[in-house]
């Protein structure tokens, strides 16, 4: 496989369930992100994992939760969502330095439904 | 499938002169909306620009505008006046009208040199 892969694609659950999506990358980086479409609002950016630190948007609430457990996977833990968390999830990655951006290349996302 | 093609890497610019970031793409659908994004050294995308693929007029944000070329799948970015703020990762998206796809350029990294 090359790219970026997630799965699931398409997940739907209640809002007391737990579940967890998953991003692969077969490109090598060191880098990758997890961001949040909406129907109705532009991208937004939820976690980023550089050479193996955190770095996260304050406003996203804590029933997500990244795992990041090595440079080539990367997950996101859900609990007890609400239906606002309705949305598609799409990861990237990217091979970061300390001197320019670098393409991302972003996986097919995850469409996510609570009910 | 649809693909979103950003064939530029990496582009600068004068600071107050115009600079064009090409994307094409490719799909099946009839209708649909294009993005530019822009995402700055913070890393949180910022929506530049929309366009919606039923409507022929090509859209502006005051010194952002695009160039629609349906028939030829193309959707570049003009920034006029470009300015030091206007650095960033520029990012080319796609979403089907369906809401259920939405594809990404690989970015366009511009550089506005002082």
């Amino acid at each position: 496989e090359t790219g970026v892969t997630q799965t699931p694609r398409h997940l739907v659950m209640g809002m007391t369930n737990k579940k967890s999506l998953k991003c692969e990358q077969h490109l090598g980086h060191n880098a990758m992100y997890w961001y949040k479409q909406s129907a109705k609002k532009p991208l937004e950016l939820m976690f980023v994992y550089n050479l193996k630190e955190q770095t996260e948007n304050n406003s996203v609430p804590s029933r997500f939760s990244p795992e990041c457990p090595n440079s080539s996977h990367l997950f996101l833990h859900l609990h007890t969502l609400q239906p606002e968390d309705s949305a598609l999830y799409l990861c990237a990655s990217s091979q970061e330095n300390t001197d320019s951006n670098q393409p991302q290349h972003f996986g097919d996302g995850t469409r996510l439904s609570i009910l | 499938a649809q693909t979103v093609t950003q064939s530029q890497p990496e582009m600068s610019v004068q600071e107050a002169e115009t600079v064009t970031l090409s994307c094409t793409y490719d799909t099946s659908e009839n209708n649909y909306y294009l993005f530019w994004y822009k995402q700055p050294p913070s890393r949180q995308m910022i929506l530049v620009i929309r366009q919606e693929a039923y409507k022929q007029q090509n859209a502006t944000e005051n010194r952002f505008s695009v160039n629609f070329q349906k028939a030829a799948k193309s959707f570049s970015l003009k920034i006029s006046d470009s300015q030091l703020g206007d650095t960033a990762m520029y990012f080319c998206a796609f979403m089907a009208n369906t809401g259920n796809q939405f594809y990404f350029g690989t970015g366009t990294s511009l550089t506005v040199i002082p």
